[in-house]
């Protein structure tokens, strides 16, 4: 069981707007602005989407966008392409000694 | 731009050690970064293990720690795992990553570790 919980899949078409939720407690997503999401293609590694709850790393579109409520923060895709199809997985610093935890992830399909 | 490449065996035998390194490209270990390596089984999710600073200075993830040492060879510009005593559940691929701040900004491509005799 993963420490972040994510639902297992969300889909949407083409241009609509999806939000993913990640959902934690005090100790890690609400207590900490250290969300980070990450985009993984079948067969390929993870990319970092977003970092600190909303920062987008230099190339990534502004199409996604992160935010965080209390214990729970968010992923938000607009203008939904093809190529986001993937699954994501949110992770976030935690003061517990295991440091870094992962949602479960979340399978992305664009209809 | 800073590129990471993890290399070692595909097959271990169970209650061996397996072993991978990460060589880094394009730019120094030795910058203000850590150092992970995180795992992800077949079909499952990601799973971080561990990381290392260019000084020596390590962190890892509680239910792995008994098993893993993680090093750094600065004269090589890479970094390593170690994990002992494996078994079936250590089956996954194993990516090294580097750390930006409280998240993890490049990563290498992935090598499959297998446990099996």
């Amino acid at each position: 069981q993963s420490a972040l919980t994510q639902p297992a899949s969300v889909s949407g078409s083409p241009g609509q707007s999806i939000t993913i939720s990640c959902t934690g407690t005090s100790s890690d997503v609400g207590g900490y602005n250290y969300v980070s999401w990450y985009q993984q293609h079948p067969g390929k590694a993870p990319k970092l989407m977003i970092y600190d709850v909303s920062n987008r790393p230099s190339g990534v579109s502004n199409r996604f966008s992160g935010s965080k409520s209390g214990n729970t923060a968010s992923l938000t895709i607009s203008g939904l392409q093809a190529e986001d199809e993937a699954d994501y997985y949110c992770s976030s610093y935690t003061s517990s000694s295991t440091l870094r935890v992962f949602g479960g992830g979340t399978k992305l399909t664009v209809l | 731009q800073v590129q990471l490449q993890e290399s070692g065996p595909g097959l271990v035998k169970p209650s061996g050690t397996l072993s991978l390194t990460c060589a880094v490209s394009g730019g120094s270990i030795s910058s203000s970064n850590w150092w992970s390596w995180v795992r992800q089984p077949p079909g499952k999710g990601l799973e971080w293990i561990g990381e290392i600073y260019h000084s020596g200075s390590t962190n890892y993830n509680p239910s792995l720690k008994s098993r893993v040492t993680i090093s750094v060879d600065k004269s090589k510009n890479q970094f390593s795992l170690k994990l002992s005593s494996v078994t079936a559940a250590d089956t996954a691929v194993y990516y090294c990553a580097r750390g930006l701040v409280r998240s993890f900004d490049i990563w290498g491509q992935g090598t499959m570790v297998t446990v099996s005799s």
